[in-house]
């Protein structure tokens, strides 16, 4: 199994409906992050959370929303998705020791149409 | 503004020699800097991590520096080969935050 997991892989979704990503690691790594990647516009940071009780903002959070679950489990919500919210989602764990890499998923492919 | 500038022009170099990647930031200190790989499609994969005491860092056939008077990462890969095809993104910390900001990445083509 991978170490984060991510679901779905692809989802194609009509504008105005929610929809959650998924997200779930085995690296025991307090750490999470929801990122965004568009062509020419490299990673860009929605959310991220430190441990359970502490969730933050990134640089693009309009639109969005979290939830983490459990210590494992960090899922994405658009609450209402719209047309440029179409991208490629990664969800990736860091340890807390700073200076580590992180770990990456294999991402979700969203399409809004 | 923060910024960090990778040569976004695609990087084409033939199989055996030597690749070299630049990484420039401008308003950043970072403590460190990460290295990444991307592949289409796929999430970035952690290379390297160089901390701003470091002049240099290997690993195998990888080297990076970190000049933080230049504001600059070079990357390289030595005896290069078409599997090292990839896009690759460098990543300052974000100044006392404990997260990173990645670059856009620079794509490169071994040709065999």
């Amino acid at each position: 199994d991978a170490d984060v997991t991510q679901t779905p892989r692809n989802r194609i979704t009509k504008t105005g409906k929610r929809i959650m990503l998924e997200c779930s690691q085995t690296k025991g790594h307090d750490r999470m992050y929801w990122y965004r990647q568009d062509p020419g516009l490299g990673l860009r940071l929605i959310y991220y959370s430190f441990d359970v009780k502490d969730i933050n903002k990134g640089e693009i959070s309009d639109g969005y929303s979290v939830s983490r679950q459990a210590q494992a489990k960090f899922s994405l919500s658009l609450e209402s998705a719209i047309p440029n919210q179409t991208a490629l989602y990664f969800c990736a764990t860091s340890e807390q020791d700073r200076g580590h890499g992180y770990t990456f998923g294999s991402g979700t492919r969203l399409t809004v149409v | 503004s923060q910024k960090i500038e990778q040569n976004s022009e695609a990087l084409n170099i033939q199989e055996g020699k030597t690749a070299t990647l630049t990484c420039n930031y401008t308003n950043y200190s970072p403590a460190y800097l990460q290295w990444y790989r991307q592949d289409p499609g796929r999430g970035p994969v952690f290379l390297l991590l160089i901390r701003e005491n470091e002049k240099e860092k290997r690993k195998e056939r990888l080297k990076v520096t970190f000049d933080t008077t230049l504001k600059q990462s070079l990357f390289h890969i030595t005896a290069s080969q078409p599997a090292d095809s990839a896009t690759y993104l460098c990543a300052p910390n974000s100044g006392g935050y404990q997260k990173v900001t990645f670059g856009t990445g620079t794509k490169l083509q071994v040709i065999p």
